[in-house]
C-alpha cells in the first residue's frame, strides 16, 4: 500500500504558484520523498526529490518539514501546461523496498 | 536521465492470446520494473526485474498471467498471458537510474482485449 496520502484534487490559477501537499507520517529515516506527474496518456515523468532538506531545481521546489511527515511541492508559476496528476511517493532508493508504489495523486486543474 | 523505448506503443488483441511488450533501455539498469495502470486508475508494480535473477512479483501477480525476461542490463520483455478484456490498460516499464536521478518511465503500451 502507498505510504502518502494526497488531495484528491486541486485548481490553481494560471501564473500563481500551486502548492501540493503530501502526509507520509509513517516515512523512514532512510526513506525520500519523491514527486512525480503523468500528464493525460503519457509516461510519469520525474520532478523532484528530496531526502530531509528543501530542494529546488528548474521545474519545482520541495519543502519536507523539520520531523519528515509531510512535504509540499511548489510550482513557482504554474500553466496550463501542468495539469496533470502529480504524484507524491516515499521510497528506500537502494534498499530492499526500492520501488516506487504510487498512491491515487493529485490531479492538479490550471485554471486560464 | 535514461531515454526508454517501449515497443509496441498500442495494440488490440482477441481475447485468449498473449502480447510481448519490450522495454529498451539506452544505458545499463540493474533494476527495472514493470507496472499496469488500469483505466482512469494509478500505476500498480507489476514486477521487479533484476538482470540474473528470476523477477519478483507483487500481491495479486503471478508468473504464469505475466511472464518476465530480462536477459541483459539494457532489454526486459513482460508477456501478457491468455489476455481477457480485464487485462485492457497501460503497461509502462521503468528503471532505476541511481539516488541522484530516481525513476525513469517509458511512454507505455496501451493494450486493448477484445
Amino acid at each position: 500500500d502507498a505510504k502518502t496520502t494526497q488531495p484528491t484534487s486541486m485548481d490553481c490559477a494560471e501564473g500563481r504558484a500551486a502548492n501540493l501537499p503530501c502526509n507520509h507520517s509513517t516515512i523512514s529515516g532512510n526513506e525520500y520523498v519523491y514527486w512525480y506527474r503523468q500528464i493525460h496518456s503519457q509516461g510519469p515523468q520525474y520532478i523532484i526529490h528530496g531526502l530531509k532538506n528543501n530542494e529546488t531545481n528548474e521545474m519545482a521546489s520541495l519543502i519536507i518539514t523539520e520531523d519528515r511527515k509531510s512535504s509540499t511541492l511548489i510550482l513557482p508559476h504554474a500553466t496550463l501546461r501542468d495539469t496533470a496528476v502529480y504524484y507524491c511517493i516515499v521510497t528506500n532508493y537502494g534498499g530492499a523496498t526500492n520501488k516506487l508504489i504510487f498512491g491515487t495523486g493529485t490531479l492538479l486543474a490550471v485554471q486560464p | 536521465s535514461a531515454v526508454i523505448s517501449q515497443k509496441p506503443s498500442r495494440d488490440i488483441c482477441q481475447r485468449g492470446t498473449s502480447l510481448t511488450i519490450q522495454c529498451q533501455v539506452d544505458s545499463q539498469v540493474t533494476m527495472m520494473f514493470w507496472y499496469r495502470q488500469q483505466p482512469g486508475q494509478s500505476l500498480t508494480l507489476i514486477a521487479t526485474a533484476n538482470q540474473g535473477s528470476e523477477a519478483t512479483y507483487e500481491s495479486g501477480f503471478v508468473i504464469d498471467k505475466f511472464p518476465i525476461s530480462r536477459p541483459n542490463l539494457t532489454f526486459s520483455t513482460l508477456t501478457v498471458s491468455n489476455m481477457s478484456p480485464e487485462d485492457s490498460s497501460i503497461y509502462l516499464c521503468s528503471v532505476a537510474r541511481g539516488q541522484d536521478y530516481g525513476y525513469t518511465f517509458g511512454s507505455g503500451t496501451r493494450l486493448t482485449v477484445v
